[in-house]
């Protein structure tokens, strides 16, 4: 059974980075075409895709976070983490990170989400 | 970026009565596309996939169809339990990108 549960700071300053922690069960990202994706909701942009780390160390960023993002993983311990640097307020709101097949583009499972709040 | 545009923004209806809700995306995404219904407080769960697959456990008065640019939602007999936000998102290019939203509301 697919789980995954997001964790973070919560709140954090301006220009501060923001580091997430996604802990998962029910799958290895040391299997092939397994993959962990970032997405977040936020009042200004809706749903948006922002990352994917592959079991091979691959990624993808959204081009218009590219700059700002970093994915990493630790397959031994089932995590995967999404780094971005120099939040402003428009970087509040709830990240969630989901499981990613390669030959599947739609999220099938999802984590629970974690609210993040940038306020100086 | 694909832009998804989602029509109505909200929409209130009666138990029992059929909604609709549709998506337009910028371009051809040739059916790579699901829906999500969300839940206050709760994250997204998959509807529909590859336009009109049902996902697991979803219940058949959900439907999806459309093809090329044009892609729609069916409720059917809606379900008190069916009071959620919906949302489409296109898979056939990166990055992958989202509809608006439709807040689905018991009239």
């Amino acid at each position: 059974q697919v789980s995954l549960k997001e964790s973070g700071p919560g709140i954090l300053q301006p220009f501060q980075t923001l580091s997430l922690t996604c802990s998962f069960s029910g799958f290895s990202l040391g299997t092939s075409n397994m993959g962990v994706g970032w997405i977040r909701q936020t009042s200004g942009k809706g749903l948006e895709y922002l990352a994917t780390i592959w079991w091979d160390d691959d990624k993808y960023f959204n081009p218009s976070l590219n700059s700002r993002l970093t994915v990493s993983k630790d397959t031994s311990n089932n995590q995967a983490f999404l780094k971005i640097t120099s939040v402003d307020t428009a970087d509040t709101g709830t990240y969630y990170c989901t499981q990613r097949l390669l030959y599947r583009g739609y999220f099938d499972y999802w984590g629970q989400g974690v609210m993040v709040t940038v306020s100086s | 970026d694909i832009q998804m545009t989602q029509s109505p923004a909200s929409l209130s209806a009666s138990l029992g009565e059929t909604v609709t809700i549709e998506c337009r995306a910028s371009e051809d995404i040739y059916s790579n596309l699901a829906w999500y219904q969300q839940k206050p407080g709760n994250s997204p769960q998959l509807l529909i996939y590859d336009a009109n697959s049902l996902a697991d456990g979803v219940p058949s008065r959900f439907s999806g169809s459309g093809s090329g640019t044009q892609y729609s939602l069916k409720i059917n007999s809606l379900q008190s339990e069916d009071v959620a936000s919906y949302f489409c998102q296109q898979y056939n290019n990166y990055p992958n990108t989202f509809g608006a939203g439709t807040k689905l509301e018991l009239k």
